[in-house]
């Protein structure tokens, strides 16, 4: 199975820093059909958790442009620039390309 | 709008059998995939099975032989059978829609308590 490495385990940021995770693949994620299919997820306290990011960069409806996903191969990364209140919770990457479908550990993000 | 609700027992007794549900709207089941994730309390997300929209299915191959997921397309329903379950299986269940490789809708969850 993909293992799915995320750094750090938590993080504490100040109100309109910039946090910044790494999610780090046991093997590439790149499919034959050219794409790579890593996302980001974060779960809310309390909630479901809800898609951010899509095949490595892509934000999704609705998701607000200070959330930019890069990365490619085995290694990704997650940047929050001026991160604001409600981002709060944990993130979680997560592989489509390889069978088993795995999730990463998570990383709990706090407000300073 | 699109939604996904979740419903099951809550409590099961060890060695039992898990049924749960999966009730949709919005959407149908042959254009899209559904899936369930699970997540212990205090823990991570664990991805369980799949069925896409053609019908055909996946699970999570430290689950499989305890797993069944089907779907009843007339009642836009997705079902998933657990079988003998041990207090691991303790956990929030959660389906969530699969659009062209990753989930664009999940429902509130269904929290699940394997005890005697």
């Amino acid at each position: 199975d993909v293992v799915l490495t995320q750094t750090p385990v938590s993080l504490s940021v100040t109100l309109g820093d910039q946090a910044s995770i790494s999610c780090r693949s046991s093997q590439s994620l790149e499919y034959s059909d050219g794409y790579t299919y890593l996302e980001w997820y974060l779960q809310k306290p309390g909630q479901s958790p809800q898609l951010l990011i899509y095949e490595v960069s892509n934000r999704f409806s609705g998701v607000p442009d200070r959330f930019i996903g890069s990365g490619s191969g085995t290694d990704f990364t997650l940047k929050i620039s001026r991160v604001e209140p409600e981002d709060l919770g944990v993130y979680y990457c997560f592989q489509a390309t390889h069978d088993p479908l795995t999730f990463g550990s998570g990383t709990k993000l706090e407000i300073k | 709008q699109v939604q996904l609700k979740e419903s099951g027992p809550g409590l099961v007794q060890p060695s039992r059998t898990l049924s749960l549900t999966c009730t949709v709207s919005g959407f149908s089941l042959t254009s899209y995939g559904v899936s369930w994730v699970r997540q212990p309390p205090g823990k991570g997300l664990e991805w369980i099975a799949a069925i896409w929209s053609g019908g055909s299915t996946d699970y999570n191959s430290a689950l499989k032989s305890r797993l069944s997921i089907s779907r009843d397309t007339s009642k836009s329903q997705v079902l998933l059978k657990m079988n003998s379950l041990q207090t691991e299986d303790t956990a929030m269940y959660f389906c969530a829609r699969w659009r062209l490789g990753h989930f664009d809708y999940w429902g509130q969850g269904v929290m699940v308590t394997v005890s005697s």
